[in-house]
């Protein structure tokens, strides 16, 4: 079955301790990317990766890091949390289509709270 | 740069009564236009999408959508909700390969049906 599955889907944690929320996905795609939503801004891009070892900001890319080492894999990681990053993370991975289009799949999602 | 505006932030419905939510992005070139739902505590689905063709579009559980390029809009619509589809609705906008292939994301509108 295609999907993409994130890890935790659920985490509290403290101020200033690094996390890593893991995404993998079994598509084969290149394109993948990091979205939070908050209430009333909808999802908004942290970083997305064109392909392996290639990475770029999105719209709200600080205090995260992300890497991209191999295809399925897309780790976000928050060096130094703070309460302003508590959130709802999507991992999305990209299907490009032969029309220049294309359809993003989202993750379950991970609910971060950091107190 | 592409953004997206969802008109109404909150909507409140009778069972039976029809849906309509607004969607409006700014972008001069082509794009590849989506409305997604999130029921609550779940992550985001694909109601339906449009890349080309029909501007009349039509999507599961009963949604539809109208692309009007001329007025940059591509509203959702429902002729009889029902108790089921409360959940909180998504437009997004993807400029293609010209963006980074990055999905910008309305604001969202919470709908509650009433039973």
């Amino acid at each position: 079955e295609a999907q993409v599955t994130q890890n935790p889907r659920y985490l509290i944690t403290v101020t200033g301790k690094k996390l890593t929320v893991t995404c993998s996905q079994n598509m084969n795609h290149e394109y993948m990317s990091w979205y939070r939503q908050d209430p009333g801004l909808g999802l908004r891009q942290i970083y997305y990766s064109m392909n392996v070892e290639v990475t770029d900001k999105g719209d709200v890319p600080e205090g995260y890091k992300v890497s991209r080492k191999e295809k399925r894999n897309f780790p976000l990681i928050l060096e130094s949390p703070s309460p302003n990053q508590t959130s709802l993370y999507f991992c999305a991975s990209t299907l490009i289509t032969g029309t220049g289009g294309s359809e993003q799949f989202f993750g379950p999602g991970t609910r971060l709270t950091v107190l | 740069a592409q953004s997206v505006s969802q008109h109404n932030h909150h909507v409140i419905l009778s069972e039976a009564a029809s849906l309509e939510l607004g969607c409006n992005y700014s972008y001069g070139g082509t794009v590849n236009l989506f409305w997604y739902v999130q029921y609550p505590g779940q992550h985001l689905q694909l109601l339906l999408k449009y890349f080309s063709g029909d501007p009349l579009v039509k999507g599961i559980k009963g949604f539809e959508a109208e692309f009007i390029k001329s007025k940059f809009s591509f509203n959702l619509r429902k002729p009889s909700v029902q108790w089921s589809d409360t959940a909180e609705y998504f437009c997004a906008v993807n400029a293609g390969q010209a963006a980074g292939n990055k999905l910008t994301f309305g604001g969202g509108t919470r709908v509650l049906v009433k039973p």
